[in-house]
């Protein structure tokens, strides 16, 4: 119940293309889902972050959709670019728990 | 002047040898973490600390043992160190239980046992 599936576990995108990572979770009390961006012998950095009580949220060219019943989220990287590689993680957390739970990661490659 | 910062970058040491990792956040948060990641880039935490107390210590082997001198630095130490220690250690800091919050990771340290 504690965990989140992602998939794919790795994408390879054309330059001005669409990216989407998708991620699953069990757990209804989770209420927090961030999305994290590592690049390689980096730590992973905060990208964009959503709450259950929207559908979307967009910031630039990313956008978290947000499907409650369902209990799934997705990332969708809009004109994709190759600055953009990197592997991504998204997450969960509710109020009191004092952790992340990471889905397994996606490892993203736009080429130019 | 990095928000999360741990020493070494790089560990590298042989099997049964006692080894620290340093971590400092200078965001005035009052949480700190030690996540593992894997060969797999699995992201897995290990220990919170908030306000200088232990809140979560992840079914981590008590060979691990983190200390939190003050609510800016956790560090990490490991006793006996084995081969499948092998990964990397991100600690990371936020302010309160993360919800709502940015989490901010340090670079890592990559441990490696020999």
């Amino acid at each position: 119940q504690q965990q989140v599936k992602q998939s794919p576990q790795s994408l390879i995108v054309q330059k001005g293309g669409i990216s989407i990572i998708n991620c699953a979770y069990e757990n209804t009390a989770f209420d927090y889902f961030p999305w994290y961006q590592q690049f390689p012998g980096k730590g992973p950095a905060l990208l964009i972050a959503i709450r259950p009580d929207v559908s979307e949220k967009k910031e630039g060219r990313f956008t978290i959709s947000f499907n409650k019943s369902a209990k799934q989220f997705s990332l969708h990287i809009m004109d994709s670019q190759p600055g953009d590689s990197a592997t991504y993680f998204c997450a969960a957390t509710y109020s009191g728990t004092y952790k992340y739970i990471f889905g397994t990661g996606t490892r993203l490659k736009v080429l130019a | 002047d990095t928000a999360v910062s741990q020493t070494p970058k790089y560990l590298v040491t042989q099997m049964g040898n006692d080894k620290s990792i340093k971590c400092e956040q200078n965001l005035g948060h009052d949480t700190m973490y030690w996540y593992k990641q894997d060969s797999k880039k699995f992201l897995k935490i290990m220990f919170s600390y908030n306000n200088k107390e232990l809140i979560i210590n992840e079914t981590v082997p008590n060979r691990f043992s983190p200390k939190s001198p003050d609510k800016a630095h956790l560090n990490l130490h490991i006793n006996s160190l084995e081969l499948g220690d092998s990964a990397v250690y991100f600690c990371a800091s936020s302010q309160g239980d993360g919800r709502d919050t940015e989490a901010f990771f340090g670079q890592g340290t990559r441990l490696t046992v020999v």
